[in-house]
């Protein structure tokens, strides 16, 4: 019930499509879905989140689909660029705790 | 831009062991928060820690793990006695009050010999 699923586990995608990257949870407790973004030797750094309450939000080329009946979200990354190749996490808590709970990653290279 | 500092990036010990890994959340943060990677494995959570003290901790966080907040400024993961299945990343990240982003450090990397 805590997991959370992450596909695909790599994805190359042509500079200037589009990136998808899918995640789907099991615990409907669960109020607050974060994807992080990480480059090698960093930290994870929060790129977009989103609330049950909406089915998708946009911040510039990043935006995020919710679907609450299917217990799934998605991040997708329009005019993708090489500067975007990193790992891509979805995770998902409480909002009440933060204690997050990690999809497996995705590993996107943008080829020029 | 504020950011969570980790000291070491990189530790090698021997098996049995006690490693210390410290962090200095955003400083006006108030929830901290400790979670590893094993190599090419998820991210888990470890532990959260509130008002000095912890407020969840994961099946991971066993009495070979504890935390610590000494001066007001550093947070601190210690492991007594380290295991081979330690080895791993280690990140650290911090939130402030009423806020719902986690800020992570760049991690301590363990390796138990």
């Amino acid at each position: 019930q805590q997991q959370v699923k992450q596909s695909p586990q790599s994805l190359i995608v042509q500079k200037g499509g589009i990136s998808i990257i899918n995640c789907a949870y099991e615990n409907t407790a669960f109020d607050y879905f974060p994807w992080y973004q990480q480059f090698p030797g960093k930290g994870p750094a929060l790129l977009i989140a989103i609330r049950p309450d909406v089915s998708e939000k946009k911040e510039g080329r990043f935006t995020i689909s919710f679907n609450k009946s299917a217990k799934q979200f998605s991040l997708h990354i329009m005019d993708s660029q090489p500067g975007d190749s990193a790992t891509y996490f979805c995770a998902a808590s409480k909002a009440s705790n933060y204690q997050l709970i990690w999809g497996a990653g995705t590993k996107l290279i943008i080829k020029p | 831009e504020p950011e969570v500092t980790q000291t070491p990036s990189h530790q090698v010990t021997q098996m049995g062991q006690e490693v210390i890994l410290r962090c200095v959340p955003i400083s006006n943060h108030l929830y901290f928060y400790w979670y590893r990677q094993i190599l090419g494995q998820k991210v888990e959570f470890l532990v959260s820690f509130y008002n000095n003290e912890i407020s969840e901790k994961s099946e991971i966080f066993d009495d070979q793990f504890s935390v610590e907040r000494p001066d007001g400024s550093n947070f601190t993961l210690k492991i007594r006695s380290t295991k081979l299945e330690d080895s791993a990343m280690y990140f650290c990240a911090s939130r402030g009050q009423g806020a719902n982003v986690l800020t992570f450090g760049a991690g301590s990397r363990l390796t138990v010999l």
